[in-house]
């Protein structure tokens, strides 16, 4: 059983250029939150999708950031026009359907480098 | 909203010895409490929870213990070996599908 995979691991861009992040959960969750962490940092909340609907985005930038979960594939987190201040590492955690838990499980998380 | 505060920033013991890592969180709704071990370059990865309806869990060498009233939690690491190196997040949620507000990381270093 597959944990949570997030792809790529390694993203480099320029100012201006676009990043998506890519991530799977784990088999039988439908529920998936995006984390940003800075360099000696927590994690801090970004975004929580369910499939098809944004649940809560207080942790969303307003503006050149978002998120989506599709009915088929994985979510996407994109940065449009990125700055140096977006390099970060972007870790993805899911949970299990109508879990009483909360319990989240992380993916190895994509570490971004804006030049 | 949720705060959560994490002490110390560094803690550094002898092998063998025991960690103690403390945390305080604001929201009195919140009534789940996760630690997570982060390995440089990985994901956390969940070592321990507690609820709000418990004071104290024990797995092996791990315990939490939770205090409502003060908002206090702790995390104890007993007989540490050098494989417990690595930073300890603590975190609160209200449960239920809510995000989990961290703290901001305690890096443990377990001395030969």
């Amino acid at each position: 059983n597959a944990g949570v995979m997030q792809n790529p691991r390694h993203l480099v861009r320029r100012r201006g250029q676009e990043a998506r992040l890519r991530c799977s959960p784990m088999k039988g969750h439908s529920h998936v939150y995006w984390y940003r962490q800075l360099p000696e940092e927590g994690l801090k909340f970004m975004v929580y999708l369910q499939k098809e609907n944004i649940i809560d985005e207080s942790g969303m930038p307003k503006e050149r950031f978002s998120a989506e979960f599709p009915k088929e594939g994985p979510s996407i987190l994109r940065i449009q026009q990125v700055v140096r201040g977006d390099s970060a590492a972007y870790f993805c955690a899911s949970s299990l359907t109508s879990t009483r838990n909360n319990e989240q499980f992380f993916g190895p998380g994509t570490r971004l480098t804006v030049l | 909203g949720e705060n959560v505060e994490q002490h110390p920033s560094t803690l550094s013991v002898q092998e063998g010895d025991s960690a103690v890592i403390k945390c305080t969180y604001s929201d009195s709704a919140s009534n789940y409490f996760p630690w997570y071990k982060q390995e440089l370059g990985k994901g956390p990865q969940l070592i321990i929870d507690i609820r709000s309806n418990v004071g104290e869990k024990k797995d092996q060498r791990i315990a939490v213990t939770l205090n409502k009233t003060a908002k206090h939690f702790s995390l104890h690491i007993t007989e540490t070996q050098p494989e417990d190196s690595a930073v300890y997040f603590c975190a609160a949620s209200r449960g239920r599908d809510d995000k989990i507000i961290f703290g901001k990381g305690t890096r443990l270093h377990i001395l030969p």
